[in-house]
């Protein structure tokens, strides 16, 4: 089954102890993404990839990194989360180009509280 | 910069009728492409339907249509015959660059869907 994979699924945890949220996609996409969804501001963009290796910022990139050394994963990590990146993250995968045709096909979220 | 804007935080219908949420955007594109997406309390976004802005006759899926309405920068989703299941948020989505460089998609914040039966 085509899908996005993303893990875990609920993560609860303090305020400075880093963390990474796993995304991995067995479609052979080259475009990945990740974005945050919070009430009032739907889903906004933190990271994006268009390939292995190549990785750019988003609209919310701060305090954020990610990498992209295979093309199924794009990990998601928190250096030293703060308490204003308690959020539902979803990564997302498309062809390149293609999203604007196809749209994005997306990991099942991951809902993160920072205390 | 280019935006999307849902004006209606939440909405209800009754079930079996008609409900339409609105979506509008911003942008100096020709060509791009618009989407709607639902989320159901599990949280999964799904796509509901897609237009491309080219194509003048509005998309249809089953009980789901679009008013596509180029000049006005509007893109409303109309959901026939109403069902429990349409509960939903539902986000509207425009990929400003036709599928071009950065393949983003930028999303509206949504309309909570309450469906009474």
């Amino acid at each position: 089954e085509a899908q996005v994979t993303q893990n875990p699924r609920y993560l609860i945890t303090v305020t400075g102890k880093k963390l990474t949220v796993t995304c991995s996609q067995n479609m052979n996409h080259e475009y990945m993404s990740w974005y945050r969804q919070d009430p009032g501001l739907g889903l906004r963009q933190i990271y994006y990839s268009m390939n292995v290796e190549v990785t750019d910022k988003g609209d919310v990139p701060e305090g954020y990194k990610v990498s992209r050394k295979e093309k199924r994963n794009f990990p998601l990590i928190l250096e030293s989360p703060s308490p204003n990146q308690t959020s539902l993250y979803f990564c997302a995968s498309s062809t390149s180009p293609g999203a604007g045709r196809y749209g994005y096909t997306f990991g099942s979220g991951t809902r993160l509280t920072v205390v | 910069a280019q935006t999307v804007t849902q004006s209606q935080p939440e909405m209800s219908v009754q079930e079996a009728e008609t409900v339409t949420l609105s979506c509008t955007y911003d942008t100096s594109e020709s060509d791009y492409y618009l989407f709607w997406y639902k989320q159901p309390p599990s949280r999964q976004m799904i796509l509901v339907i897609r237009q491309e802005a080219y194509k003048q006759q509005n998309a249809t899926e089953n009980r789901f249509s679009v008013n596509f309405q180029k000049a006005a920068k509007s893109f409303s989703l109309k959901i026939s015959d109403s069902q429990l299941g349409d509960a939903a948020m539902y986000f509207c989505a425009f990929n400003p660059e036709g599928g071009g460089a950065t393949n983003k998609l930028i999303f509206g914040t949504g309309t909570l869907l309450a469906v009474q039966p």
